[in-house]
């Protein structure tokens, strides 16, 4: 398996633009994580979906903030409009069924932003 | 909040010697987990302990968790200049809306050649 694939790795915008971050579960499994990392607030949970149903989006910052997940591989984290306090590290991670810290998460490589 | 605390923020040691790092929390766990980032890199899991154990090993790993004071520690026996990275407990818990993950701080650990 290839893991937990993010994309893309890198992202650099300029404020006010639209940013979609992209996940691709590990297959089987049912439970997806979306974090945000900062160096002032550290691993921040932003939202979760337990087959492909939102449970508890009270990590999302704002209404500039929405994620789906469409399909059991594939999820989308989109910002719009961006603001350069939005720049971090965001990851996506996943679990087996019964994951809800039940099992170990999967990380991906995260995706790195940066708005100006 | 319930975010685990870990202590010491940073600790750096030789090769060869253990490393150990402790996490704290506030309320009731269903289990308690370690992980390890590399700088730059996503999180890797490492161990899970439940709320009924005591100890577990993986490896050069020995992880304890007391749940009468609330805190769990990780020793890396051994260390390798490759175990250099920050090393985060997460704990799962359940409260009266559903329930939650959450990980602390981190440690950032270096080990010196």
């Amino acid at each position: 398996d290839a893991g937990v694939i993010q994309s893309p790795r890198h992202e650099v915008t300029e404020m006010g633009q639209e940013v979609t971050l992209r996940c691709k579960p590990i297959s089987g499994h049912n439970s997806l994580f979306w974090y945000r990392q900062t160096m002032m607030r550290g691993l921040e949970l932003l939202i979760y979906f337990n087959n492909n149903v939102p449970i508890d989006d009270s990590g999302m910052p704002e209404d500039r903030f929405s994620a789906k997940m469409p399909n059991a591989s594939f999820s989308t984290l989109k910002i719009q409009p961006s603001e350069p306090r939005d720049s971090a590290v965001y990851f996506c991670a996943s679990s087996p069924p019964t994951g809800f810290g039940g099992y170990g998460y999967t990380f991906g490589s995260g995706t790195r932003l940066t708005v100006v | 909040s319930q975010q685990g605390e870990e202590d010491p923020q940073a600790l750096s040691i030789q090769e060869g010697e253990n490393a150990t790092m402790n996490c704290s929390y506030k309320t009731s766990i269903n289990n308690l987990q370690w992980y390890r980032q590399n700088s730059g890199r996503g999180l890797v899991h490492l161990i899970l302990i439940r709320s009924n154990e005591r100890e577990k090993h993986s490896g050069r790993l020995r992880v304890t968790l007391d749940t009468s004071k609330k805190s769990s520690s990780l020793l890396i026996t051994a260390s390798r200049a490759a175990d250099t990275a920050s090393y985060f407990c997460a704990t799962a818990y359940t409260h009266n809306y559903g329930q939650n993950f959450v990980f602390g701080p981190g440690t950032r650990l270096s080990v010196l050649p």
